[in-house]
C-alpha cells in the first residue's frame, strides 16, 4: 500500500525557517517525481515545487523560487522542503503528492499546517 | 487569478449529470496532458483522471474526462450526495516550467 506522511510543520515567524519532510513507502521511491502542492486556509491548490526521480532536477512556483530548497534521499525514502524568508501568505496546509507526471500527483500525504505569524 | 480557468460552483440534483470545464493556453492544456481531483471536505485531493481521459484504479466510470484544443471537461453522471466536493483541474505549462491548477469547482449535489 502506498502511503505518503509529512512532518515539520508548525508556527513560524515571519523571516523565519522551517524544514519539512515526507516519507513514502509502497512503491520504489527512487523510480517516482515528489511534490509539494499547498493550500491557504479556504483556498485553492497550489503547486509548489517538484524534484526529478534521481534528484538531478529540480522545479519551483515563482511565487517560492529563491527561498524554498527541494530535496531528496533516496535512500531513506525521503523528500524535504526546506523554507526560508518565511512570510504570512506561506501560510498553509502542505501536501506532499507522488509523481509529477506518469500520472501526476497520483498519491497524496494528509498535509501539514505552516502558519507564520509573529 | 488561477493561470487554468475553472467555474467557482456548479450543481445537479442527484442522479443527475455535470459537467465541469477547465480553460487554458496553448503552453499548458493546449500542448499537455490534463488532470482531474476530487477534494472532499477536510481530506486530502485524490486523483480522478489523468492524461485527458484515463481513470485511476478504483474510480468509477462515472467520472470521464476529455479535452479539445485548450479547454478541458470533466463529466460525472449518476451524481450522489457523496459526489459533493471541490474538484481541481491541473496541467504542466512548458512556459512557466511549472505544475498550474485551476481555481477549483465546488459541486453541490441538490
Amino acid at each position: 500500500e502506498v502511503q505518503v506522511l509529512e512532518f515539520g510543520g508548525g508556527l513560524v515567524q515571519p523571516g523565519g525557517s522551517l524544514r519539512l519532510s515526507c516519507a513514502a513507502s509502497g512503491f520504489t521511491f527512487s523510480n517516482y517525481a515528489m511534490s509539494w502542492v499547498r493550500q491557504a486556509p479556504g483556498k485553492g491548490l497550489e503547486w509548489v515545487s517538484a524534484i526529478s526521480a534521481n534528484g538531478d532536477s529540480t522545479y519551483y512556483a515563482d511565487s517560492v523560487k529563491d527561498r524554498f530548497t527541494i530535496s531528496r534521499d533516496n535512500s531513506k525514502n525521503t523528500v524535504y522542503l526546506e523554507m526560508n524568508s518565511l512570510r504570512a501568505d506561506d501560510t498553509a496546509v502542505y501536501y506532499c503528492a507522488k509523481g509529477l507526471s506518469q500520472p501526476p500527483f497520483d498519491y497524496w500525504g494528509q498535509g501539514t499546517l505552516v502558519t507564520v505569524s509573529s | 487569478q488561477s493561470v487554468l480557468t475553472q467555474p467557482p460552483s456548479v450543481s445537479a440534483a442527484p442522479g443527475q449529470k455535470v459537467t465541469i470545464s477547465c480553460s487554458g493556453r496553448s503552453s499548458n492544456i493546449g500542448n499537455n496532458y490534463v488532470s482531474w481531483y476530487q477534494q472532499l471536505p477536510g481530506t486530502a485531493p485524490k486523483l480522478l483522471i489523468y492524461e485527458n481521459n484515463k481513470r485511476p484504479s478504483g474510480i468509477p466510470d462515472r467520472f470521464s474526462g476529455s479535452k479539445s484544443g485548450t479547454s478541458a471537461t470533466l463529466g460525472i453522471t449518476g451524481l450522489q450526495t457523496g459526489d459533493e466536493a471541490d474538484y481541481y483541474c491541473g496541467t504542466w505549462d512548458s512556459s512557466l516550467s511549472g505544475w498550474v491548477f485551476g481555481g477549483g469547482t465546488k459541486l453541490t449535489v441538490l
